[in-house]
């Protein structure tokens, strides 16, 4: 079964511009969750979908959003980039986002911010 | 609010031996669960093991188990026969228990800071 999928792996913006990432989550697994990870932050929770719906959210500002679709598919929208934008973002999925369901990631967007 | 810390920003062990990385957490709530995940240069977050709150026994997946101390709110991992592939950063979780109405539980994951762990030949 092919893991959890992100696209693009790696994104250059300007301060100013937006930008949408991709996760494609394992076949059947209709939980999504993303995460940023700084050296500064560590790993941060920005939100989680399920069956398209946002059921739990982190504390980002309002420039941060996302979606799903109903193939579970999601994306997520950065809008007017800071230079503290720059990270790794981490998308995982899981099949109810329940219990002792393991999160499963994949290999991250590296979003560098000019 | 829930709350894991790793006070171990580096680890250095040699080639076959056996290794603790240290994991305290805090929560409020009786239900929860822990996750162990490593991350290589690569950036990938690879699960590695799971601990529930009300689990007898302590979880070992391969080389690796989790030494789980309830009453002291720790989870700490233990990696037997370290080998070079096992150099990476590895990150202590919890889940947050919140639960639905329909008697589920789902929710973020909580990270500790992570701590390097370095192989030697």
């Amino acid at each position: 079964k092919a893991g959890v999928t992100q696209t693009p792996r790696y994104l250059i913006k300007t301060r100013g511009q937006q930008v949408t990432l991709s996760c494609s989550p394992i076949s059947g697994h209709r939980s999504v969750s993303w995460y940023q990870q700084t050296p500064g932050q560590g790993l941060q929770f920005l939100f989680e979908y399920f069956s398209e719906t946002q059921r739990n959210k982190g504390n980002f500002p309002g420039r941060f959003s996302g979606r799903q679709f109903s193939n579970s598919r999601s994306e997520m929208n950065v809008s007017t980039l800071e230079l503290g934008d720059s990270a790794l973002y981490l998308c995982a999925s899981s099949l109810e986002g329940a219990g002792k369901e393991t999160q499963y990631f994949g290999p991250g967007t590296r979003l560098l911010v000019l | 609010a829930q709350k894991i810390t790793q006070t171990q920003p580096g680890m250095f062990v040699q080639e076959k031996e056996a290794v603790t990385l240290d994991c305290t957490y805090d929560t409020s709530d009786p239900s929860y669960g822990l996750f162990w995940y490593k991350q290589p240069s690569s950036g990938e977050m690879i699960f590695l093991i799971y601990q529930g709150s009300y689990d007898q026994q302590n979880a070992t997946e391969g080389r690796y188990s989790l030494n789980f101390q309830k009453a002291r709110k720790s989870a700490n991992l233990v990696i037997s026969a370290s080998q070079l592939g096992d150099s990476a950063m590895y990150f202590c979780a919890m889940r947050d228990p919140r639960v639905s109405a329909g008697g589920t539980s789902y929710g973020k994951l909580t990270f500790g800071q992570g701590t390097i762990l370095t192989v030697h030949p």
